[in-house]
Protein backbone atom coordinates (compact mmCIF):
# COMPACT_ATOMS: atom_id res chain seq x y z
CA UNK A 1 0.00 0.00 0.00
CA UNK A 2 1.59 3.67 -1.22
CA UNK A 3 0.68 5.77 1.88
CA UNK A 4 1.32 8.92 -0.53
CA UNK A 5 0.58 8.63 -4.02
CA UNK A 6 0.41 10.72 -6.65
CA UNK A 7 -0.59 10.71 -10.38
CA UNK A 8 0.56 11.43 -13.00
CA UNK A 9 4.14 10.05 -12.40
CA UNK A 10 5.10 11.64 -15.57
CA UNK A 11 3.63 14.54 -17.52
CA UNK A 12 5.05 16.12 -20.58
CA UNK A 13 3.12 18.97 -21.84
CA UNK A 14 3.18 22.12 -24.10
CA UNK A 15 3.62 25.76 -23.31
CA UNK A 16 0.30 27.88 -22.57
CA UNK A 17 -1.95 24.47 -21.27
CA UNK A 18 -3.29 23.69 -17.83
CA UNK A 19 -2.96 20.57 -15.92
CA UNK A 20 -3.47 18.77 -12.96
CA UNK A 21 -1.36 16.66 -10.02
CA UNK A 22 -3.48 14.60 -7.60
CA UNK A 23 -2.41 13.58 -4.51
CA UNK A 24 -3.72 11.13 -1.92
CA UNK A 25 -2.64 9.83 1.80
CA UNK A 26 -3.85 6.94 3.58
CA UNK A 27 -2.04 7.55 6.07
CA UNK A 28 -4.78 9.15 8.26
CA UNK A 29 -3.11 12.54 8.10
CA UNK A 30 -4.55 15.44 8.38
CA UNK A 31 -1.73 18.11 7.20
CA UNK A 32 -0.57 17.74 3.27
CA UNK A 33 1.54 19.63 1.30
CA UNK A 34 3.21 20.30 -2.13
CA UNK A 35 6.58 20.91 -2.76
CA UNK A 36 8.92 22.17 -5.85
CA UNK A 37 12.27 20.43 -6.17
CA UNK A 38 14.34 22.23 -9.36
CA UNK A 39 16.54 21.47 -11.52
CA UNK A 40 19.56 22.02 -8.88
CA UNK A 41 17.77 19.47 -6.43
CA UNK A 42 16.92 22.16 -4.21
CA UNK A 43 13.14 21.71 -2.59
CA UNK A 44 10.76 24.04 -1.61
CA UNK A 45 7.47 24.63 -0.12
CA UNK A 46 4.72 25.93 -2.32
CA UNK A 47 1.47 25.40 -0.17
CA UNK A 48 0.43 23.32 3.20
CA UNK A 49 -3.24 22.51 4.00
CA UNK A 50 -4.78 21.40 7.43
CA UNK A 51 -7.76 19.87 7.68
CA UNK A 52 -8.82 21.40 4.30
CA UNK A 53 -7.68 24.66 5.34
CA UNK A 54 -5.15 26.36 3.48
CA UNK A 55 -1.88 27.72 6.09
CA UNK A 56 1.42 27.96 4.32
CA UNK A 57 1.21 29.98 0.53
CA UNK A 58 4.50 30.86 -0.15
CA UNK A 59 5.63 33.01 -3.34
CA UNK A 60 3.93 30.86 -5.67
CA UNK A 61 2.27 32.39 -9.11
CA UNK A 62 -1.61 32.25 -8.98
CA UNK A 63 -1.39 30.23 -11.61
CA UNK A 64 -0.65 27.75 -9.38
CA UNK A 65 -3.81 26.33 -7.21
CA UNK A 66 -4.54 24.20 -4.60
CA UNK A 67 -7.20 21.98 -3.65
CA UNK A 68 -7.79 19.90 -0.82
CA UNK A 69 -11.70 18.40 -1.06
CA UNK A 70 -10.72 15.92 2.24
CA UNK A 71 -8.56 16.18 4.54
CA UNK A 72 -6.66 12.81 2.52
CA UNK A 73 -6.59 14.57 -1.00
CA UNK A 74 -4.39 17.93 -2.05
CA UNK A 75 -4.57 18.63 -5.82
CA UNK A 76 -2.63 21.03 -7.83
CA UNK A 77 -3.63 22.75 -10.62
CA UNK A 78 -1.49 24.72 -12.54
CA UNK A 79 -2.59 27.34 -15.39
CA UNK A 80 -1.00 28.61 -18.71
CA UNK A 81 1.82 26.52 -18.09
CA UNK A 82 5.50 28.03 -18.73
CA UNK A 83 8.92 26.64 -19.69
CA UNK A 84 10.26 27.08 -15.97
CA UNK A 85 7.44 25.27 -14.36
CA UNK A 86 9.26 22.46 -15.49
CA UNK A 87 10.61 20.52 -12.20
CA UNK A 88 9.67 17.80 -9.95
CA UNK A 89 6.62 17.92 -7.64
CA UNK A 90 6.46 16.48 -4.39
CA UNK A 91 3.18 15.81 -2.11
CA UNK A 92 3.51 15.30 1.74
CA UNK A 93 1.39 14.74 4.34
CA UNK A 94 2.44 14.83 8.29
CA UNK A 95 0.39 14.49 11.29
CA UNK A 96 -0.30 17.50 12.74
CA UNK A 97 1.89 20.53 11.71
CA UNK A 98 5.36 19.13 11.20
CA UNK A 99 6.56 20.18 14.86
CA UNK A 100 7.38 17.41 16.24
CA UNK A 101 6.35 15.01 13.53
CA UNK A 102 7.67 12.92 10.30
CA UNK A 103 6.77 14.31 7.03
CA UNK A 104 6.14 11.68 4.50
CA UNK A 105 6.55 12.41 0.48
CA UNK A 106 4.66 10.99 -2.36
CA UNK A 107 6.93 9.97 -5.28
CA UNK A 108 6.82 12.83 -7.29
CA UNK A 109 5.39 14.34 -10.05
CA UNK A 110 8.00 15.09 -13.47
CA UNK A 111 6.83 18.07 -15.08
CA UNK A 112 8.39 19.11 -18.19
CA UNK A 113 6.64 21.84 -20.02
CA UNK A 114 8.26 22.18 -24.13
CA UNK B 1 14.03 31.93 7.19
CA UNK B 2 16.06 29.59 8.53
CA UNK B 3 19.42 28.77 6.53
CA UNK B 4 20.32 25.50 6.23
CA UNK B 5 24.04 24.31 5.38
CA UNK B 6 24.76 20.46 3.92
CA UNK B 7 28.46 19.32 3.23
CA UNK B 8 30.31 18.23 1.60
CA UNK B 9 27.97 19.22 -1.82
CA UNK B 10 29.30 15.40 -3.13
CA UNK B 11 31.45 12.62 -1.56
CA UNK B 12 32.86 9.68 -3.98
CA UNK B 13 33.22 6.12 -2.20
CA UNK B 14 34.39 2.76 -2.32
CA UNK B 15 31.81 0.06 -1.29
CA UNK B 16 32.64 -0.19 2.15
CA UNK B 17 33.75 2.61 3.38
CA UNK B 18 32.23 5.20 6.17
CA UNK B 19 31.28 8.55 5.87
CA UNK B 20 29.82 11.45 7.59
CA UNK B 21 27.52 14.29 6.45
CA UNK B 22 26.89 17.39 7.95
CA UNK B 23 23.78 19.90 8.61
CA UNK B 24 24.59 22.87 10.16
CA UNK B 25 21.02 25.52 10.58
CA UNK B 26 21.52 29.25 11.73
CA UNK B 27 18.59 29.29 14.31
CA UNK B 28 17.29 27.29 16.89
CA UNK B 29 14.86 24.46 15.69
CA UNK B 30 12.02 22.01 17.21
CA UNK B 31 12.23 19.89 14.00
CA UNK B 32 15.49 17.82 12.05
CA UNK B 33 14.86 15.03 9.73
CA UNK B 34 17.54 13.38 7.24
CA UNK B 35 16.39 12.15 4.03
CA UNK B 36 17.17 10.15 1.62
CA UNK B 37 16.82 10.38 -2.20
CA UNK B 38 17.05 7.42 -4.24
CA UNK B 39 18.28 7.82 -8.00
CA UNK B 40 14.92 6.93 -8.95
CA UNK B 41 13.87 10.57 -7.35
CA UNK B 42 12.00 9.07 -3.98
CA UNK B 43 12.32 10.54 -0.92
CA UNK B 44 12.83 8.35 1.77
CA UNK B 45 12.39 9.34 5.55
CA UNK B 46 15.92 8.18 7.16
CA UNK B 47 15.57 9.72 10.75
CA UNK B 48 13.55 12.64 12.84
CA UNK B 49 16.14 13.55 15.14
CA UNK B 50 15.86 17.06 16.36
CA UNK B 51 18.18 15.79 19.59
CA UNK B 52 20.14 13.51 20.55
CA UNK B 53 21.36 10.34 18.90
CA UNK B 54 19.72 7.78 16.83
CA UNK B 55 20.76 4.55 14.96
CA UNK B 56 19.24 2.17 12.41
CA UNK B 57 21.43 -0.41 10.72
CA UNK B 58 24.37 0.85 9.11
CA UNK B 59 22.71 4.28 9.14
CA UNK B 60 23.35 6.55 12.56
CA UNK B 61 22.32 10.51 13.03
CA UNK B 62 23.21 12.68 15.86
CA UNK B 63 22.03 15.97 16.30
CA UNK B 64 23.29 18.67 18.32
CA UNK B 65 21.07 21.51 18.68
CA UNK B 66 22.66 23.80 20.91
CA UNK B 67 25.52 24.00 18.37
CA UNK B 68 22.73 24.38 15.63
CA UNK B 69 24.19 20.86 13.63
CA UNK B 70 23.94 17.28 13.05
CA UNK B 71 25.58 14.58 11.40
CA UNK B 72 25.02 11.66 9.28
CA UNK B 73 26.73 8.64 9.62
CA UNK B 74 27.07 5.81 6.84
CA UNK B 75 29.09 3.09 7.47
CA UNK B 76 30.14 0.39 5.37
CA UNK B 77 28.41 2.20 2.22
CA UNK B 78 26.53 0.39 -0.67
CA UNK B 79 26.14 1.01 -4.26
CA UNK B 80 22.44 1.06 -2.31
CA UNK B 81 23.38 4.01 -0.72
CA UNK B 82 23.97 6.11 -3.42
CA UNK B 83 21.41 8.98 -3.91
CA UNK B 84 20.75 12.35 -2.39
CA UNK B 85 20.87 13.37 1.41
CA UNK B 86 19.19 15.88 2.56
CA UNK B 87 18.70 17.83 5.62
CA UNK B 88 15.04 19.59 6.81
CA UNK B 89 14.65 21.73 10.10
CA UNK B 90 11.42 23.63 11.22
CA UNK B 91 12.29 26.56 13.08
CA UNK B 92 11.32 27.06 16.98
CA UNK B 93 9.48 30.11 16.40
CA UNK B 94 7.43 28.72 13.58
CA UNK B 95 4.14 27.57 14.13
CA UNK B 96 2.76 26.44 10.41
CA UNK B 97 5.37 23.73 9.64
CA UNK B 98 7.19 25.00 6.99
CA UNK B 99 10.00 22.64 6.55
CA UNK B 100 13.76 24.58 5.02
CA UNK B 101 15.74 22.25 3.34
CA UNK B 102 19.21 22.22 2.58
CA UNK B 103 20.78 21.91 -0.65
CA UNK B 104 21.99 18.03 -0.43
CA UNK B 105 24.85 15.81 -0.53
CA UNK B 106 25.00 13.58 -3.45
CA UNK B 107 26.66 10.12 -2.43
CA UNK B 108 28.16 8.12 -5.12
CA UNK B 109 29.58 4.79 -4.02
CA UNK B 110 31.45 2.37 -6.51
CA UNK B 111 31.74 -1.29 -6.49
Amino acid sequence: DTAVSQTPKYLVTQMGNDKSIKCEQNLGHDTMYWYKQDSKKFLKIMFSYNNKELIINETVPNRFSPKSPDKAHLNLHINSLELGDSAVYFCASSLGQVTGNTIYFGEGSWLTVV
Amino acid sequence: GIQVEQSPPDLILQEGANSTLRCNFSDSVNNLQWFHQNPWGQLINLFYIPSGTKQNGRLSATTVATERYSLLYISSSQTTDSGVYFCAVLDRGSTLGRLYFGRGTQLTVWP
